[in-house]
């Protein structure tokens, strides 16, 4: 069974923080994303990788980074907490099929946070 | 840019009545796949299916099918004989052949009386 980790389900920080959202998958999929979940928005793509390294920016990047060091982890940076930062994040890896698209996403259970 | 609607926020039935999902989409691309996930209370989202823009067939898995039209951008799911165990958020996705981009819908919520 693939297997996603996030380091922590819950989390709260405080505004102006630096914050760390560790995703660690467990079978060697080259595709990794992070997203942020909020009512009625559904989920939107903040950032995504496609190998070690490598980094390509989603829909809603401004706020973030991202570091991919080693295959299996994709670590999201918040540089400086804001409020409206305060919502659901999930990770997702993939294989890298060699067909575009066609790959089936492996969620983790999500991290919530809440920026004060 | 493409475009994935849910128009349906929230959905409510009793157990053992049928129930569908709607999904719409928008591409300019010739090519692309459709998906439906489950993201029941625990937060996890699971993939359910997985449709290219070639295969127009219908599926069904158990309680489960699902009709994709190409006609009218649509990809629907329906739940036959509903069980309280469906109840979840249900997101339909669109992802495209160039750079893999998934775009989700805003997901319906689905609760399953008893």
């Amino acid at each position: 069974d693939v297997k996603v980790t996030q380091s922590s389900r819950y989390l709260v920080k405080r505004t102006g923080e630096k914050v760390f959202l560790e995703c660690v998958q467990d079978m060697d999929h080259e595709n990794m994303f992070w997203y942020r979940q909020d009512p009625g928005l559904g989920l939107r793509l903040i950032y995504f990788s496609y190998d070690v390294k490598m980094k390509e920016k989603g829909d809603i990047p401004e706020g973030y980074s991202v570091s991919r060091e080693k295959k299996e982890r994709f670590s999201l940076i918040l540089e400086s907490a804001s409020t409206n930062q305060t919502s659901m994040y999930l990770c997702a890896s993939s294989f890298n099929s060699g067909r575009v698209g066609q790959e089936t996403q492996y969620f983790g259970p999500g991290t919530r946070l809440l920026v004060l | 840019a493409q475009k994935v609607t849910q128009a349906q926020t929230e959905i409510s039935v009793v157990e053992k009545e049928d129930v569908t999902l709607d999904c719409v989409y928008e591409t300019r691309d010739t090519t692309y796949y459709l998906f439906w996930y489950k993201q029941p209370p625990s937060g996890e989202l699971v993939f359910l299916i997985r449709r290219n823009s070639f295969d127009e067939q219908n599926e069904i898995s158990g309680r489960y099918s699902w009709n994709f039209q190409k006609s009218t951008s649509s990809f629907n799911f329906t739940i036959t004989a509903s069980q309280v165990v469906d109840s979840a958020v249900y997101f339909c996705a669109l992802t495209n052949t160039n750079a893999g981009k998934s775009t989700f819908g805003d997901g319906t919520t689905l609760t399953v009386k008893p």
